[in-house]
């Protein structure tokens, strides 16, 4: 693996399937994050983790659920999914000293 | 509440034209501002603009900030079919790693 990477790149769910989302980095990077990119509203945060074992609440983190179980895996699970959860989702890391982010290739989720 | 803002919305150029976007901010702790390209996929890192004043340049890009006036400006000269993209005004706070705040975008399009 070199960098960022996510899966699946895109998935069709019907509503009120769980779904994960898989994030994985190589670089050793001690922050990730979890984006959804909606027309018009740009890259909201959805959950970031500073550390392994420490995850916190972005702008939009209602319906959405994270771990941070080691330093290179971030799965974003979305538990009963909804119409409204129908987006891109982008995953990145940074060096927390760094503060400079690298995104993964995104996941295109239809949630019908 | 943090708040960054990119004009214009959109910009329409031939190619060889030199373009200029903007990007004003009202932040409170400000750390860094970083700015994004964003074609079909992820975001890719361009500059990060720490200190007032210092250009930053690569190859036909370049991008500085002023602290005193809260903006940034990324020029892009000379432009080409391949420059066409989203591009990303963040702001990283001191207190808050994981949340970056992002503008809403500007999207270029260079005809031939």
């Amino acid at each position: 693996i070199a960098g960022i990477t996510q899966a699946p790149t895109s998935q069709i769910l019907a509503a009120g399937r769980r779904m994960t989302l898989r994030c994985t980095q190589d670089m050793r990077h001690n922050a990730m994050y979890w984006y959804r990119q909606d027309l018009g509203l740009g890259l909201r945060l959805i959950h970031y983790s500073n550390t392994a074992g420490t995850t916190g609440k972005g702008e939009v983190p209602d319906g959405y659920s994270v771990s941070r179980a080691n330093t290179d895996d971030f799965p974003l699970t979305l538990a009963s999914a909804v119409p409204s959860q129908t987006s891109v989702y982008f995953c990145a890391s940074s060096d927390i000293l760094a503060g400079d982010q690298f995104f993964g290739p995104g996941t295109r989720l239809t949630v019908l | 509440e943090d708040k960054v803002v990119q004009s214009p919305l959109s910009l329409v150029v031939h190619e060889g034209d030199t373009v200029t976007l903007n990007c004003s901010y009202e932040v409170t702790n400000f750390r860094s501002l970083l700015w994004y390209k964003q074609e079909k996929k992820a975001p890719t890192f361009l500059f990060m603009l720490t200190s007032s004043g210092i250009e930053k340049k690569s190859g036909r890009l370049s991008s500085i900030l002023d602290k005193k006036e809260l903006f940034s400006i990324l020029n892009i000269t000379a432009t080409q079919t391949g420059d066409s993209a989203v591009y990303l005004c963040v702001f990283i706070s001191i207190t808050s790693y994981g949340k970056l705040t992002f503008g809403q975008g500007t999207i270029l399009t260079v005809h031939p």
